[in-house]
This record gives structure tokens, sequence and C-alpha cells, in this order.
């Protein structure tokens, strides 16, 4: 059975203090991996796929890689702005839905 | 272009009442998607309609029914609501099925008494 977990589950940060979101998963044959930003009261907001290992995508202070098992959403110099859920997608290679994990939820205080 | 619409925003049913949820897109995408979205849980996929005149179950389709209007639009159906359909709906859509981003509209919050 397909799996996604995120860790951590919340992460507080201060203003310019960069760390990173892990998403590992399990899934029999990965087709593409998709990070999502969702706000309260809104739909996730696209963020990046990635479709095999190795594979980098970057995007303003966000940069996102993959891994056979994980992968990592770094975020260099976080603003308040940044604060947001993070969510974690992975589409089977024998399927079309998108098995999404529970989300990192992240606040970043001045 | 605004992407992907849904009405309505916020509903309250009672239990055994019907309604429709509506969702529309403007970017000729073939493939669309309901998911529900519930407290310490992921989101999880209803139906999806791969192309125009196609519906396929996901993982939670049961009390629920859809509808591939035309290639923009695709709703979902609850017959007879129960409280555990409480949740918060979103559609998105895709330019094909496989490996392509989907794109999410801004959801309705539905409360079932």
């Amino acid at each position: 059975e397909d799996q996604v977990t995120q860790s951590p589950e919340a992460l507080r940060l201060q203003e310019g203090e960069s760390s990173s979101l892990n998403c590992s998963y399990t899934v029999s044959g990965l087709r593409g991996l998709f990070w999502y930003r969702q706000d309260p009261g809104k739909g996730p907001e696209f963020l990046f796929t990635l479709y095999s290992a190795g594979e980098e995508k970057e995007k303003e202070r966000l940069k996102a890689t993959l891994t056979k098992k994980e992968s990592f959403l770094h975020i260099t110099a976080p603003k308040p702005e940044d604060s947001a859920t993070y969510l974690c997608a992975v589409q089977a290679s024998r399927g079309y839905a998108l098995n999404f994990g529970k989300g990192t939820s992240l606040l970043v205080t001045p | 272009n605004a992407g992907v619409t849904q009405t309505p925003k916020f509903q309250v049913l009672k239990t055994g009442q019907s309604m429709t949820l509506q969702c529309a897109q403007d970017m000729n995408h073939n493939s669309m998607y309901w998911y529900r979205q519930d407290p310490g849980m992921g989101l999880r996929l209803i139906y999806y309609s791969a192309s125009e005149g196609t519906t396929d179950k996901g993982e939670v389709p049961n009390g629920y029914n859809v509808s591939r209007l035309n290639k923009r639009e695709f709703s979902l159906r609850l017959e007879s609501a129960a409280p555990s359909q409480t949740s918060v709906y979103f559609c998105a859509s895709s330019e094909a099925s496989a490996a392509d981003t989907q794109y999410f509209g801004p959801g309705t919050r539905l409360t079932v008494l």
C-alpha cells in the first residue's frame, strides 16, 4: 500500500532561520512527487513536481529534492509570508490519484 | 483565467438532504478530480474523470455520485447526506491523468447536521 509520511507535523522558525521539511514515501512505481502549499481556508497551491531520484527544483526561497525514498523541501531564509501548511503527494504509476501526506504546518515569526 | 472554480463556498445540510457541488475549469484540461480533506488526514480522492465521458471511483466513493457534464464541468452529488460527509471538498483538474500537475479550486466547506 502506498504511504506518504511528512515530518515534522509542525515547525516554528524565526525569520531568516533556514530549515527542511521531510516527505518519506513508499509507492510501487513512482510516477511523480508533488509539493503544494496550502493557506488556511484555501485550496492547495502547486509548487513543484519531481519525477526521478536526483532531481532538484527551485523557486525563490524554496528548493525541492528527491531520492528513492524521500523528498525534502528546503526553505532558505524564510519570511513570515512563507507561513502555511506544506503538502507532499505521490502518484503511483498504476493510478491517477494523488496520495497525500498529512502536511507540515510552518510558522515563521518576525 | 479563473482556473478552477467551485460553488458554493459553504453549505449546511441536515442528515438525509441532497445537494450537488459544482466545479468548473477554464484551462482546457482533460482530467478532473474530487477530493475531500478532513482534520488529521490527507486529502483523499472520491472520484475522478480521466477524460470527458468517463468517470471512475477513487479511494472513498461511497455516498457520492459524479457527472462530467462537459469538458469544463464536473459535479459531485450527495444523494442522502450523512454527518460523516462533513468535510472540505476540493475539485482539481489536470491536462492529462498521468504525472500531470493537478490544480485545485478554493474548496467547499460542507457541514451535515
